[in-house]
């Protein structure tokens, strides 16, 4: 079964630190990638996505996500958080044909930025 | 432009009884799929309508159905409700054509005691 796996579950950074949150993904062929976010109260919106072309996606908010089709994975990274960053991060993949409207998602890494 | 719109917010059911939450997708999209979101969990993918039918369907009982109306919104529907039925449930639309992402509502909170 397709699944999506995020390694790091609860991450605490001061402000300015770098950040990398891990997402692998198993799933042999063609897939879509995304990475959510969902600040505190606030709906899930779309940070960045990946469907073809340069694996080096860049999203809003500064952030950036490398899709490596080798290890399966689509990290996510941002080299200089801020407080306004913290909120829950969610890795999603569609996989399969381009036209589906099913999104796996992982479990999801909280993110705390300490001021 | 409104997004993806979903009421109630909260909701309060008891076992046993049946339960209706709605969305309206975002302005152009005609594809509604639902998903269920328990705490400390990502959503899980309950099912996708567009042109009215049931598309594709995840791994839930057929104690969930949906519809799809006429307008692109969409209902899901609870039967015989469970305490493991209490989750956050999302509603996410979009255009059904290759390369377009999904928008998410601010989800129904739905809690059975």
């Amino acid at each position: 079964a397709q699944s999506v796996s995020q390694h790091n579950h609860h991450v605490i950074l001061s402000e300015a630190a770098s950040l990398e949150l891990g997402c692998n993904y198993s799933y042999g062929g063609t897939v879509n990638l995304f990475w959510y976010v969902q600040y505190p109260g606030q709906h899930l919106q779309l940070l960045l996505k990946y469907f073809s072309g340069d694996p080096l996606v860049k999203g809003i908010k500064g952030f950036e996500a490398e899709f490596i089709k080798s290890k399966f994975s689509f990290n996510l990274r941002k080299p200089s958080v801020q407080w306004s960053d913290t909120a829950e991060y969610f890795c999603a993949v569609n996989a399969g044909s381009s036209n589906t409207g099913k999104l796996i998602f992982g479990q999801g890494t909280t993110l705390q930025v300490k001021p | 432009d409104a997004g993806v719109t979903q009421s109630p917010t909260h909701l309060i059911k008891t076992r046993g009884q049946q339960v209706t939450l709605r969305c309206s997708p975002k302005s152009g999209h005609d594809t509604v799929s639902w998903y269920q979101q328990a705490l400390g969990q990502g959503p899980q993918f309950i099912f996708q309508y567009y042109e009215e039918e049931e598309r594709q369907r995840g791994n839930f009982p057929d104690r969930f159905s949906g519809h799809q109306f006429p307008n692109y919104s969409s209902e899901l529907n609870v039967n015989a409700l469970l305490l493991g039925d209490s989750a956050l449930y999302l509603c996410a639309s979009r255009r059904r054509r290759a390369g377009t992402e999904a928008f998410f509502g601010q989800g129904t909170r739905l809690t059975v005691v």
